[in-house]
């Protein structure tokens, strides 16, 4: 079975900063996909940034990049130029085949001003 | 595109009454989800569709919740008794694949508090 960990309940930062979060995981699998969605008091999750685990390059999503480390099983997520509107949780997730999604247990993400 | 629909937004009920909650998936997507969501943790899933096939119900507590899809389209999830421990929000979420997990597009889930 997967997991997928994420070491930090929560984060702050300022506007206009760049913030890391981090997320491990653990799987047997050698094909698979991993995800970071957003999640505002609004409650509906969006998808952030995705990267497939047979490329090496990793993902960019405007402000959103990712740092993916195979080998360390590491995907962690860089915010640059953060702004008020990214106070959100962030989850972190796995996907393998066709079992469902696997999520961490999140990151609290507070921009302040 | 329209995204995944889902109804009510809101629930309170007492214990040992039932429930339900409806899901209308983004047209065409043959996958769909059911996730529970505590507070302060990440959704875990309840149970996986293929089309009107369950694909994984293997956290689904089939004492007291079921769920179907007819026809392959709309969904609905039941809870029969409720518990107090079911308070958490539900989110219903599908994707395009017919199989391999791609990218999962979220409804904004049905917040249920059980009294």
């Amino acid at each position: 079975a997967q997991t997928v960990t994420q070491s930090q309940p929560e984060m702050s930062v300022q506007e206009a900063e760049t913030v890391t979060l981090s997320c491990t995981y653990d799987t047997s699998e050698n094909n698979y996909y991993l995800f970071w969605y957003k999640q505002p008091p609004s409650r509906q999750m969006i998808l952030v940034i995705r990267q497939e685990a047979y490329k090496q390059q990793n993902a960019t999503e405007n402000r959103f990049s990712v740092n993916f480390q195979k080998a360390a099983k590491s995907f962690s997520l860089k915010i640059s130029d953060s702004q008020l509107g990214d106070t959100a949780m962030y989850f972190c997730a796995f996907g393998a085949g066709y079992s469902t999604l696997t999520f961490g247990k999140g990151t609290m993400l507070l921009v302040s001003p | 595109e329209a995204g995944v629909a889902q109804s009510p937004r809101y629930k309170i009920i007492e214990k040992r009454q039932s429930v339900a909650f409806w899901c209308n998936p983004i047209s065409g997507h043959a996958t769909l989800y059911w996730y529970q969501q505590i507070l302060g943790q990440g959704p875990k899933l309840l149970i996986q569709f293929q089309n009107n096939g369950v694909v994984d119900d293997s956290q689904l507590p089939k004492d007291r919740f079921s769920a179907e899809r007819l026809k392959g389209v709309d969904s609905t999830l039941k809870i029969q008794p409720a518990k107090l421990e079911d308070s958490a929000v539900y989110l219903c979420a599908s994707s395009l694949s017919g199989g391999e997990v791609t990218e999962a597009f979220f409804g904004q889930g049905t917040r249920l508090t059980v009294v």
